[in-house]
């Protein structure tokens, strides 16, 4: 069956330092992708989205790129700060269904 | 807007109990959606409405009902709880080709 992916479970970054989450979808037929960060005890918090008819989209501090010849989705944030510390996940959609990878845990060091 | 709200927070219960976790959204949403979430794993769907008065199995879908109330309400039930059940259950809801909004999630402990 369709599966997302990330490629690394835990990622420890440096304050200040800029930040990718990668991640790995199978279905081509997906169209739509989206990033949610997880604090601690909360739900999923959507961040950004792309649509499959583009290949980057930016908002504040963050970046999504789609490279839809290997199916490849990263996040990129900027100048990480403490609170950005928290679970990423991606999701991949088609129709109905929304098929999210396990997260990667992103830690930021002082 | 309160988003995405569920009831309870927590729960625990024994083996072969019942209960019916709620779940309500204001943002007129017309799809919602019940998830769960176990450690080192990503969110499983296990019920979805597209629309009033429609309901779907998701991927893990034995030993839950779903009831899609109204526009605004999405309940899961479990009819007799197992441990497996043991988990952190999110309610989600979205409004066509848009993002879904999570709620805040239900701890739920089965012994």
């Amino acid at each position: 069956g369709e599966s997302v992916g990330l490629h690394l479970p835990t990622l420890s970054v440096q304050e200040g330092d800029n930040s990718i989450i990668n991640c790995a979808y199978s279905n081509s037929a997906s169209d739509y992708f989206i990033w949610y960060k997880q604090e601690s005890g909360k739900g999923p918090q959507f961040i950004i989205d792309i649509r499959s008819n583009m290949d980057k989209r930016q908002g504040q501090r963050v970046t999504v790129l789609l490279n839809k010849t290997v199916k490849h989705l990263s996040l990129q944030i900027a100048a990480t700060q403490p609170g950005d510390s928290a679970v990423y996940f991606c999701a991949e959609n088609y129709g109905q269904n929304f098929v999210f990878g396990p997260g990667t845990r992103l830690s930021v060091l002082p | 807007n309160a988003g995405v709200t569920q009831t309870p927070k927590f729960q625990v219960l024994k083996t072969g109990q019942s209960m019916t976790l709620q779940c309500a959204q204001d943002m007129n949403h017309n799809s919602m959606y019940w998830y769960r979430q176990d450690p080192g794993m990503g969110l499983r769907l296990i019920y979805y409405s597209a629309s009033e008065g429609t309901t779907d199995k998701g991927e893990v879908p034995n030993g839950y009902n779903v009831s899609r109330l109204n526009k605004r309400e999405f309940s899961l039930r479990l009819e007799s709880a197992a441990p497996s059940q043991t988990s952190v259950y999110f309610c989600a809801s979205k409004h066509y080709y848009n993002e879904q909004f999570f709620g805040p999630g239900t701890r739920l402990t089965v012994l």
